[in-house]
Formats: structure tokens, sequence, C-alpha cells
């Protein structure tokens, strides 16, 4: 079993609608980062959560340490949302990725 | 702030050849890392660092090597390129300690480099 899982792997949806990506983990943690990556360009950072939730323009991100779960969610998504999103927990040492939520909004 | 810098950001190895793929970050981040993203997939750790001098296997170390003489610079190094190393080598540096939000996880743009 993998450290950190996500889900859903894929996701299509029609813009306007409000997305939820889950992620949930198994390992101690100090932190926990959400990432964007858009087809063919770089990676970059949304969110780093300690603890409760974090808002930034449409989108939210929570996280619940006793249940070692974090939600990002996207409101009101558009198009130019499309990407992967990537949920990586900063253990002692290390950051551990989860594989990655590929979604697609369609006009 | 530069943030994370890497080059090359394209390469063409032949099987057999050396290369140092370069990373530099001014940040004062003392972690720094070196993933590896092959099409369609996700991230997998390289190496990492702790801090200048330090350096440890992450999942996929093989045929790699790195080094951390300073704070700034954590190059990466491919040793007789094979084909297996086709791939996206993305950079990145972090201060865990630092829960301010800014510039606290910083990806380099990342370097595709292809061994035929």
């Amino acid at each position: 079993k993998n450290e950190v899982e996500q889900s859903p792997q894929n996701l299509t949806a029609q813009e306007g609608e409000f997305i939820t990506i889950n992620c949930s983990y198994s390992v101690g943690i100090s932190a926990l980062h959400w990432l964007q990556q858009h087809p063919g360009g770089g990676i970059v950072s949304l969110f780093m959560l300690s603890s409760g939730k974090k808002k930034h323009g449409r989108l939210i991100a929570t996280i619940n340490i006793q249940e070692k779960h974090s939600s990002l969610h996207i409101t009101a998504s558009h198009p130019r949302d499309s990407a992967v999103y990537i949920c990586a927990v900063q253990g002692a040492q290390k950051l551990v990725f989860g594989q990655g939520t590929r979604l697609t909004i369609n006009p | 702030n530069a943030g994370v810098t890497q080059t090359p950001k394209f390469r063409i190895l032949k099987i057999g050849q050396s290369m140092t793929l370069q990373c530099t970050q001014d940040m004062n981040h003392n972690y720094m890392y070196w993933y590896r993203q092959d099409p369609g997939m996700g991230l997998k750790l390289i190496y990492y660092s702790v801090g200048a001098g330090i350096t440890d296997k992450g999942e996929v170390p093989n045929g790699y090597n790195v080094s951390r003489s300073t704070t700034e610079d954590f190059p990466l190094r491919l040793e007789l390129a094979a084909p297996s190393q086709t791939s996206v080598y993305f950079c990145a540096s972090s201060y865990p300690g630092g829960f301010s939000g800014a510039n606290v996880l910083t990806f380099g743009a990342g370097s595709r480099l292809t061994v035929l």
C-alpha cells in the first residue's frame, strides 16, 4: 500500500462544477502540500497545510490530522483548472508524493 | 528571487555518456530533492539532501550520484546513461520548518533528458 493515496485518479467535469480531490496518508507528517502540474509544464505549489483549512481564490484545502486525510476543493471550476493535482506529505526528512489526480474541465 | 534554477532544460545523450544536471536555489532552503517523472507517471525520488554535506538515497538512486557541497547547489550526475533514464527531472527545495507559506516548497522548471 502506498504511503500517500489520492482519489480519484482521473476526474472529468463540466465548467462550473464543484471539484473535490482527496488525499489519505499513512505516515506521520509535519506538513502536507498540494501541487499543480499543467500538461508539459512545471510544478507549482498551491498550499502547504499543517492543520485546518486554507483558501486562495477558488481553491480551498483542508486537512484532518487525526484522520490523516486532506481534501482540495475547486469552486466554480474552469477549463484552465485542467491539470494534474498532486498531494505530497512532508515526513521527517523527505517528501512523499501521491500518484496525482488528472482533472479535466470541459467547457 | 530566482527560486530554483535547473540547467539544462533539454538534453539528448547517447548510451554510455555521462552528464550533470545542475540545480541551484537562492532561498537558503536546507532541504533539496531530485525527482524523475516518466511519461504519465508520478514523481519518483532519486536523491535528497537535508543540508550541505548530507545526502541520502530515494526510491530510484541506481545510475545517479549527487553531492551537496553548499546550501545552494545540488547537482545530479548521470554516469553511463541508459535509455531507462529517459525522463523529465525536477529539482526541488523546501524549508519544512517554515509555515509562512511563501517559497516553502519550490520546484525547478524541469530538465527533459533523452537517452538514445
